[in-house]
C-alpha cells in the first residue's frame, strides 16, 4: 500500500516568509509525527498528533512554528516569517500502535536564502 | 529527560566486515522501547527493529544482529559480512513517556555506515 507522503519534496523561499508543508500519512495510522533535521544533525521532534487527542507540541522551537492535523489524516507545518536557521529536511512519519514504530515519509527539504 | 548518544559519529570498512554500531540511552523509565532506523544516501528513513525494555533477548535477522543489556544501558546493532548496500546513516533511538504522557521518541544523532568495496 501506500507510504506516507510529503509535499514539496523541495522548498526555496526567502527569509521571513510563510512556507506551509503537507503529510498525508499511511491510511489508518491514527499518529503522526514531524521531525527536523539539519545536516549531520539527527531528528530534532517537533509535533506529534495521536486521533482527537490535543497535540503534543513540546518540540517546536518557537511560535513561528504550528502545526495541524485535519480529519485525522492530513498534515500541515507551518513556518511563519522563515529564518535561515530553519533550513533542513523537515521529515513526517506515521504509526497505528503504541509505542510506535513509525514510518517516514521522503522528507521536504527546505531552504530560507 | 531520556537521551541516546551514538559515539561514532562515522565508520568506513571493506565489504564482508563485521561491523558493531553502538547506541548507549538514557532514562528514567521503566518501561521504554528501543529502535532502529536505516537512513540510506536516497533520505527515506526505514524501521528495522523494535524492543521493549522487558525482553534483552538478542535478536537475529540475516546478516543483522542486535545486543540489548539493560546493565549497560545498551542497545548494540551488529551488520555480519557487510556489503556495499548497508552503506547509511543508522539511527537509535528511544521511545519513553514525555512529560506530556505521549511516548515521543528521542533519536541518537546517527551512525554513518560506509562501506567500501
Amino acid at each position: 500500500g501506500a507510504g506516507v507522503s510529503q509535499s514539496p519534496s523541495n522548498k526555496v523561499t526567502e527569509k521571513g516568509k510563510d512556507v506551509e508543508l503537507r503529510c498525508d500519512p499511511i491510511s489508518g495510522h491514527t499518529a503522526l509525527y514531524w521531525y527536523r533535521q539539519s545536516l549531520g544533525q539527527g531528528l530534532e521532534f517537533l509535533i506529534y498528533f495521536q486521533g482527537n487527542s490535543a497535540p503534543d507540541k513540546s518540540g517546536l522551537p518557537s511560535d513561528r512554528f504550528s502545526a495541524e492535523r485535519t480529519g485525522g489524516s492530513v498534515s500541515t507545518l507551518t513556518i511563519q516569517r522563515t529564518q535561515q536557521e530553519d533550513s533542513a529536511v523537515y521529515l513526517c512519519a506515521s504509526s497505528t500502535d503504541r509505542p510506535h514504530t513509525q514510518y517516514f515519509g521522503p522528507g521536504t527539504r527546505l531552504t530560507v536564502l | 529527560a531520556q537521551k541516546v548518544t551514538q559515539a561514532q559519529t562515522e565508520i568506513s570498512v571493506v565489504e564482508k566486515e563485521d561491523v558493531t554500531l553502538d547506541c548507549v540511552y538514557e532514562t528514567r523509565d521503566t518501561t521504554y522501547y528501543l529502535f532502529w532506523y536505516k537512513q540510506p544516501p536516497s533520505g527515506e528513513l526505514v524501521f528495522l527493529i523494535r524492543r521493549n525494555s522487558f525482553d534483552e533477548q538478542n535478536e537475529i535477522s540475516g546478516r543483522y544482529s542486535w545486543n540489548f543489556q539493560k546493565s549497560t544501558s545498551s542497545f548494540n546493532f551488529t551488520i555480519t559480512a557487510s556489503q556495499v548496500v548497508d552503506s547509511a546513516v543508522y539511527f537509535c533511538a528511544l521511545s519513553g513517556l514525555s512529560s506530556g504522557g505521549s511516548y515521543i521518541p528521542t533519536f541518537g544523532r546517527g551512525t554513518s555506515l560506509i562501506v567500501h568495496p
